[in-house]
């Protein structure tokens, strides 16, 4: 399967502060970019998709103005988190797809603490 | 669309095999059954997926019943390594993304 990465793996900032994640697809021309919000124990939830050189869009109460995501190439997209408050603390996992709709690879996610 | 039902946690002895059921009653024709696993604290890992035929890969074999209404993912010698969440998802290929359920949280016991 595709190889896909995040960076940073790990963030702490202050609230108030923006935290900017990227994910990449190593290997595999991602048409489309998925992210992911995870609360512990809890479920994956999608956040928003993405499709190279459009604009995202958004699942129902997921604030497009707070979560800013960035899908300029097919192997980059970038997910900003603005004036970040505790409650955005959580775990970022971003997904790729490419053309065939059955393939679906996840990165390592972006553990978010906001202090 | 309703997603697919499994039972929250199951326990399963390291070395025997690990069957873990799934649900999915409203699944459509063009709906396939995906099996994704996620470790703690990583991202989800595909396991294996299938239409209507049983299947088999290096990591599990997907048992899908005639009227397609459930299906059963196996593990044949479940390790520690194995303890994760697995989810079961329907998926059609129309385009729609995967959307998770609250999977089945799977302990592997020594």
């Amino acid at each position: 399967g595709a190889v896909v990465s995040q960076h940073p793996s790990w963030v702490i900032c202050k609230s108030g502060t923006s935290v900017k994640i990227e994910c990449r697809s190593l290997d595999f021309q991602a048409t489309t970019m998925f992210w992911y919000r995870q609360f512990p124990k809890q479920s994956l939830m999608l956040m928003a998709t993405s499709n190279e050189g459009s604009k995202a869009t958004y699942e129902q109460g997921v604030e497009k103005d707070k979560f800013l995501i960035n899908h300029a190439s097919l192997t980059l997209s970038t997910l900003t988190v603005t004036s970040a408050h505790p409650e955005d603390s959580s775990f970022y996992i971003c997904s790729v797809r490419g053309l065939s709709y059955n393939e679906q690879f996840f990165g390592p996610g972006t553990r978010l603490t906001v202090l | 669309d309703a997603k697919t039902t499994q039972p929250p946690s199951m326990d399963c002895a390291e070395g025997r095999a690990a069957n873990l059921p799934c649900n999915h009653s409203t699944i459509s024709g063009n709906e396939y059954v995906y099996w994704y696993r996620q470790i703690h604290s990583q991202g989800p890992q595909y396991i294996i997926h299938g239409l209507k035929n049983n299947e088999t890969n290096e990591m599990a074999s997907l048992i899908i019943t005639e009227d397609r209404k459930s299906s059963t993912l196996i593990l044949p010698h479940a390790t520690l390594r194995d303890t994760a969440v697995y989810y079961c998802i329907k998926l059609n290929n129309a385009g729609n993304m995967l959307t998770f359920g609250g999977g089945t949280r799977l302990m592997v016991k020594p």
